[in-house]
This record gives C-alpha cells, sequence and structure tokens, in this order.
C-alpha cells in the first residue's frame, strides 16, 4: 500500500521561480491536506479539500494555490516563490466523514528551499 | 495563542526509562491524535482518542476531557524509540503542537 505519495522530495527554487508540489493517496480518503512545518512552530494549515471539487483556505494561504484534481490527487503550487517559503511541506489525507473522527496519513514530506 | 501546549520540548533518557509526554489544548475538540516524526521527517499516526487509554505495544496514551489534558507514555524506552513527538487536537479543525524531542541513549 503506497498511501499518500508526494514528489519531489527535495526541491531548490531562486526567488520568483515557479513549482508544483504533487501529492496522491491511495485509500479513497474524502479530505486531503497541505501542511507547512517551521522550526518551532506547529504543523500550519496552508490548504485543504473536503471533499473532490472543493478547496478551501487555511491559516497561511498567501502565495499558495491549490488543486484537487481528483478524489487521489491534490497539489500544491507556488507561483512565484519567495524566501518567506522556504519550508518543509507535508500533504496529508483522512476519511473524513462528517461525524466521525479519523487518523490523518502523511506523506514523506518536501524540504523546499527558496534562494 | 497557542491551542495546544506540549512539555517537555526536548528530552533525554537513558534506555530503559518510563517516558511521559505531556499535552494541554485550549479548544473543544472531537479528538486528540499523537503523531511520530522520525529523523528524515515522515510523519505517522500512533494514537487517535477521544476518551480514556489506549495502548500498543510499550505506548500508552491517555486523556482527560474535563481537565483538557493527554498524556503519552513510553515504557521500556529504547533508542528506536528516539523521534519528535506531536500532539494534535481536531476542534473546527487541526491544531498542532511544536512537538517533543525524545532522544534516547543506550
Amino acid at each position: 500500500n503506497a498511501g499518500v505519495t508526494q514528489t519531489p522530495k527535495f526541491q531548490v527554487l531562486k526567488t520568483g521561480q515557479s513549482m508544483t508540489l504533487q501529492c496522491a493517496q491511495d485509500m479513497n480518503h474524502n479530505s486531503m491536506y497541505w501542511y507547512r512545518q517551521d522550526p518551532g512552530m506547529g504543523l500550519r494549515l496552508i490548504y485543504y479539500s473536503a471533499s473532490e471539487g472543493t478547496t478551501d483556505k487555511g491559516e497561511v494561504p498567501n502565495g499558495y494555490n491549490v488543486s484537487r484534481l481528483n478524489k487521489r490527487e491534490f497539489s500544491l503550487r507556488l507561483e512565484s516563490a519567495a524566501p518567506s517559503q522556504t519550508s518543509v511541506y507535508f500533504c496529508a489525507s483522512r476519511w473524513g466523514v462528517p461525524m466521525a473522527d479519523s487518523p490523518l496519513h502523511f506523506g514523506n514530506g518536501t524540504r523546499l528551499t527558496v534562494t | 495563542k497557542n491551542e495546544v501546549e506540549q512539555s517537555p520540548q526536548n528530552l533525554t533518557a537513558q534506555e530503559g526509562e518510563f517516558i511521559t509526554i505531556n499535552c494541554s489544548y485550549s479548544v473543544g475538540i472531537s479528538a486528540l491524535h499523537w503523531l511520530q516524526q522520525h529523523p528524515g521527517g515522515g510523519i505517522v499516526s500512533l494514537f487517535m482518542l477521544s476518551s480514556g487509554k489506549k495502548k500498543h505495544g510499550r505506548l500508552i496514551a491517555t486523556i482527560n476531557i474535563q481537565e483538557k489534558h493527554s498524556s503519552l507514555h513510553i515504557t521500556a524506552s529504547h533508542p528506536r524509540d528516539s523521534a519528535v513527538y506531536i500532539c494534535a487536537v481536531r476542534g473546527n479543525q487541526f491544531y498542532f503542537g511544536t512537538g517533543t524531542s525524545l532522544t534516547v541513549i543506550p
């Protein structure tokens, strides 16, 4: 079982460049999330998708866009990278049925450096 | 304002010691999650609980809903337990603690 697959694992960008982080899950989960992890801070939500066809902003959405391409895939795009976006990015998914809790499943992370 | 506070931030233990990591939260929740993040970065879910206690191998998680507090215990700690342990709660969204970095020395 692949679980949550996230690519790439590492990326270095110059300021102003663009890139897309890819995420796919094979668990038929409804909800998918993009988080960033910075030293000394908890995971912070960038965007999430409660179900196929819907996306919503999280705590730190500025500078990012997302696409829920289908139930499996949820991509994160940086249109014009800035040094403040240097971080480790995690994609996560969960079953997400209303009124029922379920554990989060995480990808292995993307370490992004913007110079 | 931190909705989830963990203590301690860092913890070093000798192999075999009993370890406790604490988590306090300030929001109404439907469930609390304990996560483990190994060096190299991957995050895995250890427990999800909304009441009482759960046990998996040498790991035990407890929650006191009235006091808004949870503990993660590791019995007979081992160097392979060295990792960052993250407490997360689900209210209207997920809130994450900053993690407890555990090092177990042989």
